[in-house]
C-alpha cells in the first residue's frame, strides 16, 4: 500500500531537549516536505526536499531542521524546542513535477512544555 | 507569489443539504488546484484536482470543484451532505515553478447537523 509513515504520532517534550520526527514514504517520490498545521493558518511548508542531499528552506523554517540522505526518509529535526513549536505536523511526499498530488502522513501531534 | 484565501472558517449544514466551499486563490497563471479533507485524528486526503482542461471537476465523495479563472476561484461543492462529511476542508494552490509545494488556505471546518 502507497504511504507515508510519520513517527511518533503523538510527542510531549521539554523546552530545549532534542527530538526528531521520522517520516518514510514507500512510493519512490522525489519531493518531501514539512508542514505545520496551526488553527486559522492552515498548513504551512517548514522545509522541502527535491531528491537526495538536496533540501531548501520553506515558509516557515526557523527552528527545525532536516536532512535526505535516502529517498524514501526525511526526518524533521528540533534541535532546541520551544512552546512556539506545539504544533500539528505532516509530512509530504510527492513526484518532482508540477501539479502532482501529494500525500501526507497522519500527522504527529508535538506539545512542548 | 500565490496565496489562498477560504472565506468561511466554519459551516454548518443539516444532513441531506448542499455544500459549498469558497475557495479564491492568487497566481499569476493558471494554477493547480486541489481540494484536501481532513478527518479528525486523520491526515490530509485529496477529494480532487485541477490541471487543465474541463474547468468543472469531479472528485471523491460526491464532491466536485468549479474553477473559474475571471473570479480566481475554485470552489467545492456537494448536493447533499452525509454526516460522515463533517470535516476540515483545505484548498491549496502548487505552482508550476515550484513543483511540489503546496500553497494551503486556512480551512473551513464543516459541521453537519442530523
Amino acid at each position: 500500500e502507497a504511504q507515508v509513515t510519520q513517527n511518533p504520532r503523538y510527542l510531549i517534550t521539554v523546552t530545549g531537549k532534542k527530538l526528531t520526527v521520522t517520516c518514510s514514504q514507500n512510493m519512490n517520490h522525489e519531493y518531501m516536505s514539512w508542514y505545520r498545521q496551526d488553527p486559522g493558518l492552515g498548513l504551512r511548508q517548514i522545509y522541502y526536499s527535491m531528491n537526495v542531499e538536496v533540501t531548501d528552506k520553506g515558509d516557515v523554517p526557523e527552528g527545525y531542521k532536516v536532512s535526505r540522505k535516502e529517498k524514501r526518509n526525511f526526518p524533521l529535526i528540533l534541535e532546541s524546542p520551544s512552546p512556539n513549536q506545539t504544533s500539528l505536523y505532516f509530512c509530504a511526499s510527492s513526484l518532482n513535477r508540477g501539479g502532482t498530488e501529494a500525500f501526507f502522513g497522519q500527522g504527529t501531534r508535538l506539545t512542548v512544555v | 507569489a500565490q496565496s489562498v484565501t477560504q472565506p468561511d472558517i466554519h459551516i454548518t449544514v443539516s444532513e441531506g443539504a448542499s455544500l459549498e466551499l469558497r475557495c479564491n486563490y492568487s497566481y499569476g497563471a493558471t494554477p493547480y488546484l486541489f481540494w484536501y479533507v481532513q478527518s479528525p485524528g486523520q491526515g490530509l486526503q485529496l477529494l480532487l484536482k485541477y490541471f487543465s482542461g474541463d474547468t468543472l471537476v469531479q472528485g471523491i465523495k460526491g464532491f466536485e470543484a468549479e474553477f473559474k479563472r475571471s473570479q480566481s476561484s475554485f470552489n467545492l461543492r456537494k448536493p447533499s451532505v452525509h454526516w460522515s462529511d463533517a470535516a476540515e476542508y483545505f484548498c491549496a494552490v502548487g505552482a508550476g515553478d515550484s513543483w511540489g509545494k503546496l500553497q494551503f488556505g486556512a480551512g473551513t471546518q464543516v459541521v453537519v447537523t442530523p
